[in-house]
């Protein structure tokens, strides 16, 4: 069993439509969370990053972690064409980050 | 891009010959890694650098040197390419300051084929 599970999609909404991405874990010792975005053959870019549990706001972007569940979410709203992506999760216990493998999002006009 | 180039940026070998690849940084951070993405696998870390001439051994290190003789440079080898190797590599920085360490800053990435 890996030790970030996200489901690779794809997944496809219309444009305005709210979407949720989702990642979980078992190693409980990950405090470090974050979210990148990659678009089609680019490098991946940091999209937001948490530290414990809570919420994040940015913008249209919301990350939410969830540590008694071993569960992160990233939700965007008002979603739109230009956030067609690969979106993967990111965690970390304080050193080496290890990767959910991404989810490929395709937001229709 | 955060500063950061990769070169090549395509590369096209033979089964068995060494390939050296090259991160280069602006930005003076001190932590350097090297990534190879591939579907169903994600990001994976094949070395990474905490200093210069300071290096260490990722989840995915066989068949695979690097080397960082400056701060910002950081090579990475095959030292001789077999098909499993085709992929896409990305390099990484991070900066240990602030409580911001775990934040990494990707390169564009090489796509490299091995025949």
């Amino acid at each position: 069993q890996k030790e970030v599970e996200q489901d690779p999609g794809p997944l496809s909404v219309p444009e305005g439509a709210i979407v949720s991405l989702n990642c979980t874990y078992s190693n409980s010792a990950f405090q470090y969370f974050m979210w990148y975005r990659q678009y089609s053959r680019k490098g991946p870019e940091l999209l937001m990053y948490t530290y414990s549990s809570g919420n994040k706001e940015d913008g249209r972007f919301t990350a939410q972690v969830d540590k008694s569940s071993k569960y992160i979410s990233l939700f965007i709203r008002d979603s739109q064409p230009s956030d067609s992506a690969t979106y993967l999760c990111a965690m970390t216990p304080g050193g080496k980050l290890i990767f959910g493998q991404g989810t490929e999002l395709s937001v229709k006009p | 891009d955060a500063g950061i180039t990769q070169s090549p940026r395509h590369k096209v070998t033979e089964t068995g010959t060494p390939v050296t690849l090259r991160c280069h940084q602006t930005e003076n951070h001190r932590y350097m890694y090297w990534y190879r993405q591939d579907p169903g696998h994600g990001l994976r870390l094949i070395h990474y650098s905490y200093g210069v001439k300071d290096t260490d051994k990722g989840e995915v290190s066989d068949g695979y040197s690097v080397s960082r003789s400056k701060t910002e440079d950081f090579l990475l080898t095959l030292e001789s390419a077999t098909s499993s190797q085709t992929s896409v590599y990305f390099c990484a920085i991070s900066e240990s300051t602030d409580g911001r360490a775990y934040e990494q800053y990707f390169g564009p990435g090489t796509r490299l084929t091995v025949t």
